[in-house]
């Protein structure tokens, strides 16, 4: 079985700037989730989806949101880019919120 | 809202010493999760506990769930160098209406001297 696929692994924005970041589950995986991780603050919960819906969230401004698709992939934007965004942003499936997750391989965002 | 503390962050061990890590939250927990992430890799699985009290073992790992479902523990018994990564406690509880708030421990990371 494939293993969570996330594209792209790395990218350099300017602040202000908005990004998206795409996330592919393992084949059969309903639910998404997405984390962020940093030296500072280790790794955050962003927000959840299921089913096309987000149905937990953490306690990120705004300027973080996502979709998922009808095939379960699942892309997350950030706007306007600020220096404090720069991390490791993991996407992480599961059959359902709660269950065994596996994580991707994470997307490095450097914001200049 | 949820706070999970996770000691100690960092533990230095000699090959074949013991090793434990605890994470600790303010509020009742629905479950508990651990993961382990090696130096340059994503977090991966280890175990998840539900019940009350509950212990688990995975060879020399063993997990715990403490009675009031507000801490848990992760032990290695003679540590490998094989161990060496953060490991990470993801706390999982009600927040209301219909949702659920996943936190993780900020991790404790082991070095193991061979």
């Amino acid at each position: 079985k494939a293993g969570v696929t996330q594209t792209p692994r790395y990218l350099i924005k300017t602040r202000g700037q908005q990004v998206t970041l795409s996330c592919s589950p393992i084949s059969g995986h309903r639910s998404v989730s997405w984390y962020q991780q940093t030296p500072g603050q280790g790794l955050q919960f962003l927000f959840e989806y299921f089913s096309e819906t987000q149905r937990n969230k953490g306690n990120f401004p705004g300027r973080f949101s996502g979709r998922q698709f009808s095939n379960s992939r699942s892309e997350m934007n950030v706007s306007t880019l600020e220096l404090g965004d720069s991390a490791l942003y993991l996407c992480a499936s599961s059959l359902r919120w709660g269950n065994e997750q596996f994580f991707g391989p994470g997307t490095r965002l450097t914001v200049l | 809202g949820q706070q999970v503390m996770q000691i100690p962050q960092y533990q230095h061990v000699q090959e074949g010493e013991d090793f434990t890590t605890y994470c600790n939250s303010s509020t009742t927990l629905s479950n508990i999760q651990w993961y382990k992430q090696r130096p340059g890799g994503h977090p991966v699985f280890l175990i998840q506990l539900v019940k009350s009290g509950e212990v688990k073992k995975q060879k020399r790992l063993t997990f715990q769930f403490g009675e009031a479902k507000k801490n848990s523990s992760l032990h290695i018994t003679a540590t490998q160098t094989t161990d060496v990564g953060t490991y990470f406690c993801a706390a999982t509880a009600y927040s209301g209406a219909g949702s659920y708030q996943l936190t993780f421990g900020k991790g404790t990371k082991l070095s193991v001297i061979p």
